[in-house]
């Protein structure tokens, strides 16, 4: 089985640009979540979507949105890059919407460098 | 305000012998944990998990012990071997309704062959 596969897996983008990632969850999974990793921390919550629906949402500013697809799939969109948008970003599927007992499986992450 | 600490950036162990990693929360909320294991340029892989109402769970090599009342967690690794060598991370989750993990800064173990 496939797991969670995110693309494009490298980008580089300038200052004040647009950048859509994309996560393909596990096949029936129906929750995703995106973390933003910076180098030397641990991943940061953005969002959680469950059923289409927004479950949660991190302290990012408004820049940052995101989307989940009647597949699943979800998009993760940041506009007006700035130079400390530069991370890996994570994208996770899990079969339920809420933690208690479950499993959150990582796809490979998408390397975002703003220049 | 780090809700979630790992003290220890670094740790080096020999192989064959018991690791111990250690993460530390704040927020009493909490009340499942997760450790994952990251390998550079890959995404961070699940490893074990504990519910606040137990205070130890085992998976073949890998136990967690979580302290209540310390608000103290650890992974063990035994025996551990070179393959373990990689960044773990500490993760918490509180009744929110979401599946929001908030992580600790991890830990890169080194296994000394």
């Amino acid at each position: 089985d496939a797991g969670v596969t995110q693309s494009p897996t490298h980008l580089i983008k300038t200052r004040g640009q647009h950048v859509t990632l994309r996560c393909s969850p596990i096949s029936g999974h129906k929750s995703v979540s995106w973390y933003q990793q910076v180098l030397g921390q641990g991943p940061q919550f953005i969002f959680q979507y469950y059923e289409k629906e927004e479950r949660g949402r991190g302290n990012f500013p408004d820049r940052f949105s995101a989307r989940q697809f009647p597949n699943y799939s979800s998009e993760l969109n940041v506009n007006a890059l700035l130079l400390g948008d530069s991370a890996l970003y994570l994208c996770a599927s899990s079969p339920a919407g809420t933690i208690s007992g479950n499993t959150i499986y990582f796809g490979e992450g998408s390397w975002l460098t703003v220049v | 305000d780090q809700q979630v600490k790992q003290n220890s950036p670094s740790l080096s162990v020999q192989e064959g012998r018991i690791s111990i990693l250690n993460c530390d929360y704040t927020n009493s909320m909490f009340d499942y944990f997760l450790w994952y294991k990251k390998y550079p340029a890959e995404g961070p892989t699940f490893l074990i998990s504990i519910s606040s109402i137990k205070d130890k769970n085992e998976d073949g090599r890998f136990t967690v012990f979580l302290n209540k009342s310390a608000k103290h967690l650890s992974l063990h690794i035994v025996p551990s071997q070179p393959g373990d060598s990689a960044v773990y991370f500490c993760a918490a989750s509180g009744d929110s309704g979401n599946e929001k993990l908030t992580f600790g800064t991890g830990t890169r173990l080194t296994i000394i062959p």
